[in-house]
């Protein structure tokens, strides 16, 4: 599975969008990009994946470039309860390799 | 609809004792996943069910970690003996077969377990 790279942490203002970057430069071209994220204390959240195009759920939007090597997760009105480790993974397939993630938190 | 289940949510042993934590997933969901995540770090897979075989157990402990599934359903790990070093959460998460070979896992809020 193909490696991430994320900023190990993040500030955002409340009410502000939140843009989350995700480097995955080795990605082959069957395997999807996830977006998961565990705030104090609960297990994962799944949020939201892609393989080509951009997505958009009722949580966030998903932006892959078209080489696919990056994508950014972007919370369009971030809240305090957002306030979360988040984690970037790629992979096809049913087995999800958990990185370190980037901790956002969101500040009033 | 319910999430994924687990209890209990704590749990609190001696070393050398065992334990027991027990997962129900989505109702529907074939696939289940036990998890264990150390402080600060990410969850790592212990072991994978598709319905009620153990398709991917590479990363479990044989010596002292068993699981099981019976009738595909709710899902039990066990530790024999614990140890010190098993403090940690553990988590279980479900999810649907996939024809595109994406899934999405829903997690259980996890058991804390503290190693005295």
């Amino acid at each position: 599975d193909a490696k991430t790279t994320q900023p190990p942490s993040m500030d955002c203002a409340e009410g502000r969008a939140a843009n989350l970057p995700c480097n995955h430069s080795t990605i082959s071209g069957n395997e999807y990009v996830y977006w998961y994220r565990q705030i104090h204390s609960q297990g994962p959240q799944y949020i939201i994946h892609g393989l080509k195009n951009n997505e958009t759920n009722e949580m966030a939007s998903l932006i892959i470039t078209e080489d696919r090597k990056s994508s950014t997760l972007i919370l369009p009105h971030a809240t305090l309860r957002d306030t979360a480790v988040y984690y970037c993974i790629v992979n096809h397939g049913n087995k999800l390799v958990f990185g370190a993630g980037t901790i956002l938190r969101v500040k009033s | 609809e319910a999430g994924v289940v687990q209890s209990p949510r704590y749990k609190i042993i001696e070393k050398k004792q065992p334990v027991a934590f027990w997962c129900n997933p989505i109702s529907g969901h074939n696939t289940l996943y036990w998890y264990l995540q150390n402080l600060g770090q990410g969850p790592e897979l212990l072991i994978r069910y598709e319905n009620e075989e153990a398709v991917d157990d590479s990363q479990l402990p044989k010596d002292r970690f068993s699981a099981e599934r019976l009738k595909g359903v709710d899902s039990t790990l066990k530790i024999q003996p614990a140890e010190l070093g098993d403090s940690a959460v553990y988590l279980c998460a479900s999810s649907l077969g996939s024809r595109d070979g994406s899934y999405e896992q829903y997690f259980g809020p996890g058991t804390r377990l503290t190693v005295t």
